[in-house]
C-alpha cells in the first residue's frame, strides 16, 4: 500500500515552454502533498506545500509564478514549470501524507526534468 | 525554526559490518517525528525507520536500528550485516504535527566494501 505515482519519469522540453509533472496517489487518500526539488548530489528542497482544494504554500524564495502546484482532488496533484529555462533543469520529486498515518510521507519515484 | 545536521558527507563499511550514521536535529516543538531514508541510485524515497520523539524506545527493523537521545537531539541509525544493496543516499529527516513538513539533512553516502 501507500503507492505514489509520478508522470512523465523523465521530460526534456525547450527553453520558454511549460511542462506539466503529475504526482498520484494510487491507493490512498491525500488530503496533503509535498514538492520538492533535487540537485545532483544534493539533499531534497521543499518547495510547495498543497492541501486538496486550497491554494498551495510556497517556501521562501521559490516563484509561485514559474512554479504552479494544483491539487484538484485527494489522488491527484499537478507542478507545471512555465517558461522553463536551463536553470530550471533538476530532478522533481512529491511526496504525499496519508491521513491516517499522520507525519509519514509518502514519495515518488521522481521526475528529470531537462531543459535545453 | 528546525534544523537537521548531518555531520557525515560519506561513510564507508566493510560488507557484513556495521555502520552509525550520525544525525542531530533541533526543534522547540514536543510532538515530533524523526525518519531515516534511503535513496539509492535510482533516486526513490525508501522509509528505512521512523521513531516518535513520544517514545522512549529506540525503534528497531530488521538490520537497522537507531540511537534516540533525546536530551542530546540526537538520532543516529546502526546498520548491522552492512550488505552491498544498502549502498546509498541516507537521509534523516524531522517533522511535527501540525505542518507535517519534512527538514532533510543533507545526507551520508555510504558505501559498502565488499
Amino acid at each position: 500500500g501507500a503507492v505514489v505515482s509520478q508522470h512523465p519519469s523523465w521530460v526534456i522540453c525547450k527553453s520558454g515552454t511549460s511542462v506539466k509533472i503529475e504526482c498520484r496517489s494510487l491507493d490512498f487518500q491525500a488530503t496533503t502533498m509535498f514538492w520538492y526539488r533535487q540537485f545532483p548530489k544534493k539533499s531534497l528542497m521543499l518547495m510547495a506545500t498543497s492541501n486538496e482544494g486550497s491554494k498551495a504554500t510556497y517556501e521562501q524564495g521559490v516563484e509561485k509564478d514559474k512554479f504552479l502546484i494544483n491539487h484538484a482532488s485527494l489522488t491527484l496533484s499537478t507542478l507545471t514549470v512555465t517558461s522553463a529555462h536551463p536553470e530550471d533543469s533538476s530532478f522533481y520529486i512529491c511526496s504525499a501524507r496519508d491521513f491516517r498515518t499522520l507525519n509519514e510521507q509518502y514519495f515518488g519515484p521522481g521526475t528529470r526534468l531537462t531543459v535545453t | 525554526a528546525q534544523t537537521v545536521t548531518q555531520s557525515q558527507p560519506e561513510m564507508s563499511v566493510q560488507e557484513a559490518e556495521t555502520v552509525t550514521l550520525s544525525c542531530t536535529y533541533d526543534t522547540s516543538e514536543s510532538d515530533y517525528y524523526l525518519f531515516w531514508y534511503k535513496q539509492p541510485p535510482s533516486r526513490q524515497m525508501i522509509l528505512v525507520i521512523r521513531q516518535e520523539a513520544y517514545k522512549q524506545q529506540n525503534a528497531t527493523e530488521n538490520r537497522f536500528s537507531v540511537n534516540f537521545q533525546k536530551a542530546a537531539k540526537s538520532f543516529s541509525l546502526k546498520i548491522s550485516d552492512s550488505q552491498l544493496g544498502d549502498a546509498a543516499m541516507y537521509f534523516c529527516a524531522c517533522t511535527t504535527s501540525g505542518t507535517y513538513k519534512y527538514i532533510f539533512g543533507t545526507g551520508t553516502r555510504l558505501k559498502v566494501l565488499a
